[in-house]
């Protein structure tokens, strides 16, 4: 199957500070989407890229799609508490493909 | 209705019970698909319908596992003698189209279902 390898695989920032997280893929995908799972719940979308090279924003958050379409990232501005989660980044060709996941912590 | 429903929110079973778990996808959306997510945070694609019809079940295990989306009923996914490996939270998705780049592709998922076998 599809492998995406996803970093890191986890994360301890201070309240404000910037994250960064990435994910890269053997295989080509047509949409990259990026989703956020918290405790006892099911994966929420944040953003969903659909071009190349693409970038793309929803308030703090910002994600581009590489332009080989085998790679994104995904930027977090001035964290806040409530952006503790588990990100997950995605390839979709019909179903998903996830990456490993990158847990986020946010001290306050 | 607006959100994916998924029942029940746990389940546990016994060694080589059978367990049923529901989903309804949001209305209007045509395909339905369940993702199988394991301690390490893995997610595993496993079936994935068009309405009633399935579309894709290359990640379904070839024995015990079943789905089934029959109109005007919540789809189900089914596993005849359950073993200790199924246990896992099982998530429903659902999207309007498939295929191509566009946002009527967008997934979105259940709150899931918790299954422990003991």
């Amino acid at each position: 199957g599809q492998q995406l390898n996803q970093s890191p695989q986890s994360m301890f920032i201070q309240e404000g500070e910037d994250v960064s997280m990435n994910c890269t893929s053997s295989s080509i995908f047509n949409t990259w989407l990026w989703y956020k799972q918290e405790p006892g719940e099911g994966p929420v979308l944040l953003i969903a890229l659909y071009k190349a090279g693409e970038l793309t924003s929803n308030g703090r958050l910002t994600a581009q799609f590489g332009i080989t379409r085998k790679d994104s990232f995904l930027n977090i501005s001035a964290s806040i508490p409530s952006d503790v989660g588990i990100y997950f980044c995605a390839g979709q060709l019909n179903n998903l493909f996830f990456g490993t996941g990158t847990r986020l912590t946010v001290i306050p | 209705g607006e959100e994916v429903a998924q029942t029940p929110k746990h389940l546990v079973r016994g060694e080589g019970q059978k367990a049923k778990l529901y989903c309804a996808p949001i209305k209007g959306h045509s395909y339905v698909f369940w993702y199988q997510q394991v301690l390490k945070n893995e997610f595993k694609f496993l079936i994935s319908f068009q309405n009633e019809n399935v579309f894709d079940e290359t990640g379904m295990p070839k024995e015990r596992f079943s789905a089934k989306c029959l109109p005007n009923s919540p789809c189900s996914l089914e596993i005849q003698a359950t073993k200790l490996e199924d246990s896992a939270v099982y998530f429903c998705a659902s999207s309007q189209s498939i295929g191509g780049t566009s946002s009527y592709n967008e997934q979105f998922f259940g709150p899931g279902t918790r299954l422990t076998v003991l």
